[in-house]
């Protein structure tokens, strides 16, 4: 399988805490991105960062990329309730194919 | 509505059968995809297409059949359903740019009975 690894699969936090997730990936590629899927619905992008980017923040998302380890993390600040969710990394080898990792799953509690 | 809609929402169909599903969007990507969820697999590529008439496999395509004859369409059809393609299925687009996100339709859940 191409897919990587994410690390933990499961996270449970309180609000006001920071979560951090870890991705690990296999092939060379051109970017990674992250996208949150809440509970039965689709997916929606958060960030990407490029292959000669190391990191990138957005708003309350920090991501970091290392692309001697073919590693990345996902750090959510101050975590809020309304984070409660799915996240994947997905990296892009070529040709928009996203490769997803197995992904975390976040619950923060009041 | 713009955006990228999935037809239909549930699917509950009998083994052996063929069963299409839908895949719009309103944006004029070049590129569409078609991935599976499965617990503990994430999601996994099936077929993608890069343009109108121009299709490829992905990682898992065995037993899944696509075509796209207009850009916004992108069906997915599953000539004879078998139990273990019970999942949800995702179908995305993008603009085909180098370093550009992917927008995902909602899912639609099918169950192979």
């Amino acid at each position: 399988s191409q897919q990587g690894e994410e690390d933990p699969q499961a996270l449970s936090i309180q609000e006001g805490e920071n979560a951090t997730m870890n991705c690990s990936y296999k092939t060379s590629i051109n970017n990674l991105q992250w996208y949150r899927q809440n509970s039965g619905r689709g997916l929606v992008h958060l960030i990407l960062i490029r292959s000669n980017e190391r990191e990138k923040h957005s708003g309350r998302l920090r991501v970091t990329l290392d692309t001697s380890k073919k590693s990345s993390s996902l750090l959510i600040t101050a975590s809020r309730a309304a984070d409660t969710a799915s996240y994947f990394c997905a990296t892009d080898a070529g040709f928009q194919k996203l490769v997803f990792g197995t992904g975390t799953r976040l619950l923060v509690s009041p | 509505d713009a955006g990228i809609t999935q037809s239909p929402r549930y699917k509950i169909t009998e083994t052996g059968r063929q069963v299409t599903l839908m895949c719009h969007q309103t944006w004029s990507h070049s590129y569409m995809f078609w991935y599976r969820q499965d617990l503990g697999h994430g999601l996994r590529l099936i077929y993608y297409s890069a343009a109108a008439d121009i299709t490829d496999k992905g990682e898992v395509p065995d037993g899944y059949v696509v075509s796209r004859s207009k850009t916004e369409n992108f069906p997915l059809t599953l000539e004879s359903a078998t139990r273990s393609q019970t999942s949800v299925y995702f179908c995305a687009s993008s603009d085909g740019s180098l370093n550009t996100e992917a927008f995902f339709g909602q899912g639609t859940r099918l169950t192979v009975v």
